[in-house]
């Protein structure tokens, strides 16, 4: 079963629009923590984010805005106004304490904003 | 300093060729990882150290042979590849494989192309 599941594949906006993107996990472990990448076309993982499984506080960062919900297992990604700099790949991912695993990648959100 | 050093950037082989990848960090970081990325799919996992001691290997084949010499480097050595090995390979680096300091650094990758 596929344990981070981003379902948009791609996503279009012009700039200055709003825009979120969705993460769903699945795991069985209680101790586990979610993050997110983005992946600019220069191909390195830009570490943004990571929330551990006991806080579930909402998280801002600039024009940057995460909402977890574990009742949901949901972990989405909001950038407010967006930019061209803006356009990547971005990726969330799982990591499970109990399980042992290293990070699982989503399939990634294609963010392309234009002029 | 919060970067993950790989050479070369590009690699082209030839499937008979034997090269190797290189990846440093200077961050203190007790766990390394190599993970394999194809062209529009997440990165997938090949081989976690923890303390440099190889702690995951997700089946990879023989053909690829990790190794790392001390805490701060991690070597990709290949050999015999074949054309479908062919990908950006990405080195990234953790505090910890597990537990609370599990967020990795990645570099920016090296693109190898196998013909």
């Amino acid at each position: 079963a596929q344990k981070v599941t981003q379902a948009q594949t791609e996503i279009s906006v012009v700039e200055k629009e709003d825009v979120t993107l969705d993460c769903v996990y699945e795991t069985r472990d209680t101790t586990y923590y979610l993050f997110w990448y983005k992946q600019p076309p220069s191909g390195e993982l830009v570490f943004l984010i990571r929330r551990n499984s006991f806080d579930e506080q909402n998280e801002i960062s600039g024009r940057y805005s995460w909402n977890f919900q574990k009742s949901t297992s949901s972990f989405n990604f909001t950038i407010t106004a967006s930019q061209v700099v803006d356009s990547a790949v971005y990726f969330c991912a799982l990591s499970e304490e109990e399980a042992g695993t290293a990070l699982i990648f989503g399939k990634g959100t294609t963010l392309s904003v234009s002029s | 300093d919060t970067e993950v050093t790989q050479t070369p950037k590009h690699l082209v082989m030839g499937m008979t060729n034997k090269k190797s990848l290189k990846c440093e960090q200077h961050m203190g970081h007790r766990a390394m990882y190599w993970y394999k990325q194809k062209a529009k799919k997440p990165p997938e996992l090949m081989f976690v150290y923890s303390y440099e001691k190889l702690s995951i290997n997700e089946s990879v084949p023989s053909r690829f042979s990790p190794e790392c010499p001390n805490s701060s480097l991690l070597n990709l050595h290949l050999h015999a590849l074949q054309p479908e090995d062919s990908a950006l390979y990405l080195c990234a680096s953790s505090q910890a494989h597990l537990g609370g300091r599990t967020e990795a650094f990645f570099g920016q990758g090296t693109r190898l192309t196998v013909v």
